[in-house]
């Protein structure tokens, strides 16, 4: 069945350390992905997507890698900071559009 | 511009009542999903609403329903509540039904 996977519950690093959070989904066919943010009591706030042409996509200190041959995806946060200490979930969309298929998450300490 | 808006933040029910929680998305989008998030089996999906219509259904009983009005904004009920109903409800609104934005949450406990 469908399911998206992280290998790690939990993250700790250094302040200014870079992190990486790994995922990996099952569902071959899926073709569009999604990183959230979850600090503790607020929902999932959207960090940056990738559609399943694209091998990387960057935004401001994260960067997104997508290995279709693997199926596995992974987000990076440069120069990571306290205010980054949170839940991580990788999230695909089904092909219905509209339901997302969340991994279990990672949750990411920073050390200052 | 604001953001998916949800009300109420808390709710404390008992066994066998039901409940309604509502959810405004943000202006434009006429995508609506409910989610239930749980530590035990994280977040899981329950249905999407486009335009007034059930799009997709997640595998819920159905004692828990929704619906989308006209402007949009979704109300989701849980009838005869359960104890393990307990969780946080999030809603997250899209213009097209991908890149989906979440509310803060009503945090629902069931005693």
């Amino acid at each position: 069945g469908e399911s998206v996977g992280l290998h790690l519950p939990t993250l700790s690093v250094q302040e200014g350390d870079n992190s990486i959070i790994n995922c990996a989904y099952s569902n071959s066919a899926s073709d569009y992905f999604i990183w959230y943010k979850q600090e503790s009591g607020k929902g999932p706030q959207f960090i940056i997507d990738i559609r399943s042409n694209m091998d990387k996509r960057q935004g401001q200190r994260v960067t997104v890698l997508l290995n279709k041959t693997v199926k596995h995806l992974s987000l990076q946060i440069a120069a990571t900071q306290p205010g980054d200490s949170a839940v991580y979930f990788c999230a695909e969309i089904s092909k219905e559009g509209g339901k997302l298929i969340f991994g279990q998450g990672t949750e990411l300490s920073v050390k200052p | 511009k604001a953001g998916v808006t949800q009300t109420p933040r808390y709710l404390i029910k008992t066994r066998g009542q039901q409940v309604t929680l509502s959810c405004s998305p943000i202006s434009g989008h006429r995508s609506v999903s409910w989610y239930q998030q749980t530590p035990g089996q994280g977040l899981q999906f329950l249905f999407e609403y486009f335009s007034e219509t059930q799009r997709n259904k997640g595998n819920f009983p159905g004692r828990f329903s929704g619906r989308q009005f006209s402007n949009s904004r979704s109300e989701m009920n849980v009838s005869t509540l359960e104890l393990g109903d307990s969780a946080l409800y999030l809603c997250a609104s899209s213009s097209l039904g991908e890149k989906l934005f979440f509310g803060s949450g009503t945090q629902l406990s069931v005693l």
